[in-house]
């Protein structure tokens, strides 16, 4: 089956720090792989995304490349502000019968950032 | 970009009615449109499946007779929780696929229900 595993929070980092939340995958067939956010209350924004191996998704200062030989696709941002504050969710999509697409979540991340 | 709504954002209801929540796609046709549960600091989890014009796809363990799913037009699908008890409570999501080659899905803003 599919599954999703990342980085058990809650993470918490001053401003300006290095960021990295990992998220390794297992996958039937070829995923498309994803980073969502989500801010407090709010449903959930698609963060960034790579459709294939190699492929280096970037948004906002948040970049994760699609690592086929790990199985991985780890969400990494030099400086985090506070306004990064969130939980991040790492997610899959694989056809799911017709032109379905199914996606599969990871777990969530709690991520805040201290002045 | 593409647009989802969800709608209500909140509801309250009593125990032992009904609600029913609205996911509209805004600039896109969804042939597809998803239903999640998220309970308090955990993942999402996929309720059902809902295309347009067909009877949804329920996950395992998810009541159908109790989580009713139309999709009756390419840019509306509805989640109806029926006979409401306290243990439905919890944060719905709905999103949306445009379909196509780049599977991007959107989601809407979420609606919390809360049975009291």
């Amino acid at each position: 089956g599919n599954s999703v595993t990342q980085m058990e929070g809650p993470v918490t980092l001053s401003e300006e720090a290095f960021l990295t939340i990992n998220c390794t995958y297992t996958a039937t067939g070829y995923p498309s792989l994803f980073w969502y956010v989500q801010y407090p209350g709010e449903g959930l924004q698609l963060l960034l995304k790579a459709t294939k191996a190699d492929d280096k998704g970037s948004n906002k200062g948040f970049e994760a490349t699609y690592r086929k030989e790990t199985t991985s696709f780890h969400l990494e941002k030099g400086s985090v502000q506070v306004s990064d504050s969130a939980v991040y969710f790492c997610a899959l999509s694989v056809k799911s019968g017709g032109s379905n697409y199914k996606l599969t979540f990871g777990k969530g991340t709690l991520l805040t950032v201290n002045p | 970009g593409a647009v989802v709504s969800q709608h209500p954002s909140r509801v309250i209801c009593k125990s032992g009615t009904s609600v029913k929540i609205e996911c509209r796609s805004l600039d896109f046709q969804a042939t597809t449109m998803f239903w999640y549960r998220q309970f308090p600091k955990q993942s999402l989890m996929l309720m059902a499946t809902s295309n347009e014009g067909s009877k949804a796809t329920y996950e395992q363990g998810v009541e159908k007779d109790k989580f009713l799913i139309n999709h009756a037009s390419l840019t509306l699908s509805t989640l109806t929780v029926t006979s409401a008890h306290p243990e439905d409570s919890s944060f719905y999501i709905c999103s949306a696929s445009s379909g196509g080659t780049g599977n991007t899905i959107y989601f809407g803003e979420g609606s919390w229900l809360t049975v009291v």
